[in-house]
């Protein structure tokens, strides 16, 4: 069955240290997504790309960075991690047509100390 | 600009009482709205969206262009239904979606 799956679960990092999060899809989908959730805040997009060498910022993408050298992974990087990036981060895919659904990994819990 | 409104951080509701989560949306064009559950220790998954009007686990949501609301409505809660639940809305102009903040709906036995 195809999915999507994040990488590590559970994260603790540093404030300064640079960490990628890995996300990685077998939809065959186009389009994926990051987004980070916050209490109070819901779901905020990070950065999204249509396509490989594709990417684009969202709304919160300060600190962020993503690349896509291949249709199946989106990696997120954090430059330099701050503790106002501890959360839970969420990849998502889909494949674009009308009305299609956004399939989620399972999320990533990153904490920064 | 788009935005989705959901007005409840909590809704706490009695088993067998009916539910309303409410979404409110502010978009130029003709949207498409969904309605995401996130059970506990779960991914997040579609409930369901507009365009399919369909009713899922009991839940239903009307799109009122009107009053730009999507809400969430079940007739007689049940126990299982107590998750995150949270409204989205894409644009017609690209295939982004964007979430409101939430709504916590606890099912009181």
């Amino acid at each position: 069955d195809a999915e999507i799956t994040q990488s590590p679960r559970h994260k603790i990092t540093e404030t300064g240290r640079q960490v990628t999060l890995a996300c990685h899809q077998t939809w065959n989908h186009n389009n994926m997504f990051w987004y980070r959730q916050d209490l109070g805040h819901g779901l905020r997009l990070i950065h999204y790309s249509y396509g490989v060498q594709d990417t684009n910022k969202g709304e919160v993408s300060d600190g962020y960075s993503v690349s896509r050298s291949n249709t199946e992974d989106l990696p997120l990087t954090l430059e330099s991690a701050a503790s106002s990036q501890t959360s839970v981060y969420f990849c998502a895919s889909s494949d674009g047509t009308g009305n299609s659904p956004l399939h989620f990994g399972n999320g990533t819990r990153l904490t920064v100390t | 600009a788009q935005r989705v409104t959901q007005p409840e951080k909590l809704l706490s509701v009695f088993k067998g009482a009916p539910v309303e989560l409410k979404c409110n949306y502010s978009y130029s064009g003709s949207p498409e709205l969904f309605w995401y559950v996130q059970y506990s220790r779960q991914r997040l998954q579609l409930l369901l969206r507009h365009i399919s009007r369909e009713s899922i686990k009991g839940f239903t949501a009307d799109l009122n262009k009107g009053e730009t609301s999507f809400h969430l409505k079940k007739p007689f809660a049940q126990e299982e239904d107590s998750a995150m639940y949270y409204c989205a809305l894409r644009g017609n102009r690209d295939d982004k979606i964007i979430f409101g903040k939430g709504t916590r709906l606890h099912i009181l036995p």
